[in-house]
């Protein structure tokens, strides 16, 4: 079975860069059907992606988060990461990595728990 | 950008059926999927490729897509039921997820 766990610092300042990591655990980050994704949840609000990439290092980004992203593999780990840059109050939410399926259509079949990120000084 | 609307709230009585709409620009010519999402938890893919279950999705939940409108169908709807759904498909590369609607099992 597969599973994703997402780590990283719970608080981060204002104007300083998230980081997270994503470990994949029950299956190979390096499959060629699978893409992996990053997505987060403001409190109370609805989903928004963030981000993907394939394990060969190519990515794609939310065109409105597209300068402050950086996603990442690490595939001797079976880890991918995401960083956000210059963050501010308005970055405060759950943030959740996923796989996304692409053995026909693609679709997010497996998610981590999420982990909640607050920007506060 | 590409947008996908749902209107947030649903009320539906146990044992009813709950329909839960999702609407783009030319929706059917993409695949749509939709989560469940629990208080606290993470989402939970339901319906993939319009209408087909993960293993483990209780036959209740199905899924349509025409025209410019993806429909979620809960038949016989239960109190576990219960929750936030998502639509969500594709614009070229990139994710896009729905606005969100509650379901309220009354």
């Amino acid at each position: 079975q597969l599973q994703l766990q997402e780590s990283g610092p719970g608080r981060v300042k204002p104007s300083e860069t998230l980081s997270l990591t994503c470990s994949v655990s029950g299956g190979s980050i390096s499959s060629s059907t699978d893409y992996w994704g990053w997505i987060r949840q403001p409190p109370g609000k609805g989903l928004e992606w963030i981000g993907s990439l394939y394990y060969s290092g190519s990515t794609y980004y939310n065109p409105s988060l597209k300068s402050r992203v950086t996603i990442s593999v690490d595939t001797s780990k079976n880890q991918f990461s995401l960083k956000l840059s210059s963050v501010t109050a308005a970055d405060t939410a759950v943030y959740f990595c996923a796989r996304i399926n692409c053995g026909g259509d693609c679709y997010l079949d497996y998610w981590g728990q999420g982990t909640l990120v607050t920007v506060s000084s | 950008s590409y947008e996908l609307t749902q209107s947030p709230s649903v009320s539906v009585s146990p044992g009813q059926t709950a329909s839960i709409t999702c609407s783009g620009d030319k929706l059917g010519d993409k695949y749509a999927c939709w989560f469940q999402q629990k208080p606290g938890q993470s989402p939970v893919l339901v319906i993939y490729q319009d209408s087909r279950r993960p293993s483990g999705i209780p036959e209740r939940f199905s899924g349509s897509n025409s025209g410019n409108t993806a429909t979620l169908t809960i038949t016989g709807t239960q109190a576990m039921d219960e929750a936030d759904y998502y639509c969500q498909a594709w614009d070229s590369s990139t994710v896009v997820f729905g606005t969100g609607t509650k379901v309220t099992v009354l």
